[in-house]
């Protein structure tokens, strides 16, 4: 059975700081990860989408890894900024049943 | 090309109605999930439907839910008896074929008093 874990769930940094928010997976079978921000009371924005085959992804201040092997994920954000402020999601997209499985996120609080 | 659109948006039931909350996925996608997010958890599958089937639904509790997309129209998810665990919010997602991208819509609210 697919797990997804975020480390941490809850983090806050000053502006203009460099972080790191993690994933991982215990199932490597999945088709895709992806990372997704969602602002309180809203919908889900899609952030990267990394397919099985490819290693990263960018996006403006974000780069999103995948290591499939050891089942890790890694979003990487650049000169954070207040707007930033969300949580921040994880999902795979499951081989065998075409189900995401999502983490219970990383609520990202930028210090102004 | 709309994106994945949900309604109502915001939903109250008293304890004991039904609540059906519709999703119309994005033109040429036939493949529809939808995923419920309690308060404090994470968003959790339900059920996957594509067109006239359910494919998948493994998600959904045993009494009182239904989902199904119909040939024509959006998909509904209907929940009857709603009680006040059944506050959530509702998220449906499409894509255009199988171990694909799926595309969120907004989500609806449903409260329950």
């Amino acid at each position: 059975k697919q797990e997804v874990t975020q480390i941490p769930a809850a983090l806050s940094v000053p502006e203009g700081e460099n972080l790191v928010l993690n994933c991982s997976f215990t199932d490597s079978a999945i088709y895709n990860l992806q990372w997704f921000r969602q602002d309180p009371g809203k919908g889900l924005t899609s952030l990267l989408l990394i397919q099985s085959s490819q290693r990263e992804q960018t996006s403006g201040r974000l780069n999103a890894s995948l290591d499939k092997s050891s089942g890790r994920s890694t979003l990487y954000i650049a000169a954070s900024q207040p707007g930033d402020s969300a949580t921040y999601l994880c999902a795979g997209g499951m081989n065998r049943d075409d189900k995401i499985i999502f983490g219970k996120g990383t609520r990202l609080h930028i210090l102004p | 090309n709309a994106g994945v659109m949900q309604n109502p948006r915001h939903l109250v039931r008293r304890r004991g109605q039904e609540a059906r909350l519709r999703c119309s996925p994005m033109k040429g996608h036939s493949h529809v999930y939808w995923y419920r997010q309690l308060p404090e958890e994470g968003l959790k599958f339900m059920v996957y439907l594509q067109k006239e089937n359910i494919i998948d639904e493994s998600g959904m509790p045993k009494e009182r839910f239904s989902a199904e997309f119909p040939k024509e129209g959006p998909s509904i998810l209907r929940i009857q008896q709603v009680v006040r665990g059944d506050s959530a919010a509702y998220f449906c997602a499409s894509s255009p074929w199988r171990a694909y991208e799926q595309y969120f819509g907004p989500g609806t609210r449903l409260t329950v008093t």
